[in-house]
Order: structure tokens, then C-alpha cells, then sequence
């Protein structure tokens, strides 16, 4: 059980583009999904908290207008990433936890790379 | 804001010796501190878990304590094997109804079990 999937694994784009990262609970309603950036060898840097029906909360520093979070049913939500540049090629990773349970199931991660 | 920080960052043990890893949190509304293992490429794990009202928890090899005064926890993992090699974070986490629940994680460790 708590199986999270991430789509697409990993996406080549051209600098200016905007792409789109989905992240579903596949067996288990996600009442609050979290978006996270990972570059390599560092730890999970959380963007923001996404919660079904609800506008996501952002952490300071990160873009909301460049980063949109759409959290539309308890077992989807999507990260566009507009008009994309070479900075922000990453690995972005989201995870998700039911209603009232602490612990977080992570997708396996869509790696980004802007040209 | 909740601030995590653990040691050490990097962790080289002889298979079948113990390994320790420690984390520190400053926010005593934290109440919930899970540990993940990352592999290379690869989604992080939920290993082991301690909620604020337990002292110890284990799990085979693998052990977690919890000092809640002194807002430390450590995960102990004894007799190492190769396959234990990875990264491992720790996380301070809020109640779910607070703060969205989310989670503060360690810079992470990186862990080598040599043959």
C-alpha cells in the first residue's frame, strides 16, 4: 500500500517551455500532497504544500507564478514548471500523506533538465 | 520555523560494525521524526518512524531513540551490510493540523559499508 507515482521520469525541454509533472496516490486518498527540489548530493528542499481543493502554500523564496501547484482530487496533483530555464533543471520529487497520518510517500522523482 | 540538523554528513563503517546517525530539531511542537534511505536515483524510504511519545523504537537492525528534552533523535544501525549503503535523512514533522504537517528534513548522511 501508500504507492505514490510520478510522471513523466525525467524530461528534456527547451529553455522557455513550460512543463508539467504529475504526481498520483495510487492507492490511497492524498489529502496533502509536498513538492520538493533535490540537487545532487543534498537534501529535500521543500517549494511547497499542496492541499486538495485548496490554493498551495509556498516557501519563502520559491516563485508561485513559476512553480504552479494544482491539487484538483485527493489523488492528483501537478507541478507546471513555466517558461523554463537552465536553472531550474533538478530533481523534483512530490510526496503525499492521508488525512490525519504524519508519514509522507514519495514518488520516485522526475528529473529536469532545461536546454 | 523548525530547523534540523544532522551529523554526520558522511559515514564509512566496516560490514557487520554499527552505524550512528544523529539529528537535532529546534521546534518542540515537532512531534513526529521519520527516517528515510535514498539510493542513488531513487525515491526516499520510510525506514523507521518515532512519534514525540516514544523514547525507542526497533525494527530488526535498525533502531531509533528519541530524547525529546534535548530535541535529539538518532537512528542506530547495527550490523551493517553493503546494501545498507545510501543516504539517509532524517525529519522533524508537525501535527498534521498544524503547519500543514509538514516535515523538516536533515542535510543527510551518507552512509558506506565496506565488504
Amino acid at each position: 500500500g501508500a504507492v505514490v507515482s510520478q510522471h513523466p521520469s525525467w524530461v528534456i525541454c527547451k529553455s522557455g517551455t513550460s512543463v508539467k509533472i504529475e504526481c498520483r496516490s495510487l492507492d490511497f486518498q492524498a489529502t496533502t500532497m509536498f513538492w520538493y527540489r533535490q540537487f545532487p548530493k543534498q537534501s529535500l528542499m521543500l517549494m511547497a504544500t499542496s492541499n486538495e481543493g485548496s490554493k498551495a502554500t509556498y516557501e519563502q523564496g520559491v516563485e508561485k507564478d513559476k512553480f504552479l501547484i494544482n491539487h484538483a482530487s485527493l489523488t492528483l496533483s501537478t507541478l507546471t514548471v513555466t517558461s523554463a530555464h537552465p536553472e531550474d533543471s533538478s530533481f523534483y520529487i512530490c510526496s503525499a500523506e492521508s488525512l490525519g497520518k504524519e508519514t509522507q510517500y514519495f514518488g520516485p522523482g522526475t528529473r529536469l533538465l532545461v536546454l | 520555523g523548525e530547523n534540523v540538523e544532522q551529523h554526520p554528513s558522511t559515514l564509512s563503517v566496516q560490514e557487520g560494525d554499527s552505524a550512528v546517525i544523529k539529528c537535532t530539531y529546534s521546534d518542540s511542537a515537532s512531534n513526529y521524526f521519520p527516517w528515510y534511505k535514498q539510493e542513488l536515483g531513487k525515491r526516499p524510504q520510510l525506514i523507521i518512524d518515532i512519534r514525540s511519545n516514544v523514547g525507542e523504537k526497533k525494527d530488526q537492525r535498525i533502531a531509533v531513540t528519541l530524547n525529546k528534552t534535548a530535541k535529539h533523535f538518532s537512528l542506530h544501525i547495527t550490523e551493517t551490510q553493503p546494501e545498507d549503503s545510501a543516504v539517509y535523512f532524517c525529519a522533524a514533522s508537525s501535527p498534521p493540523d498544524t503547519n500543514a504537517g509538514k516535515s523538516t528534513f536533515g542535510d543527510g548522511t551518507t552512509l558506506t559499508v565496506k565488504p
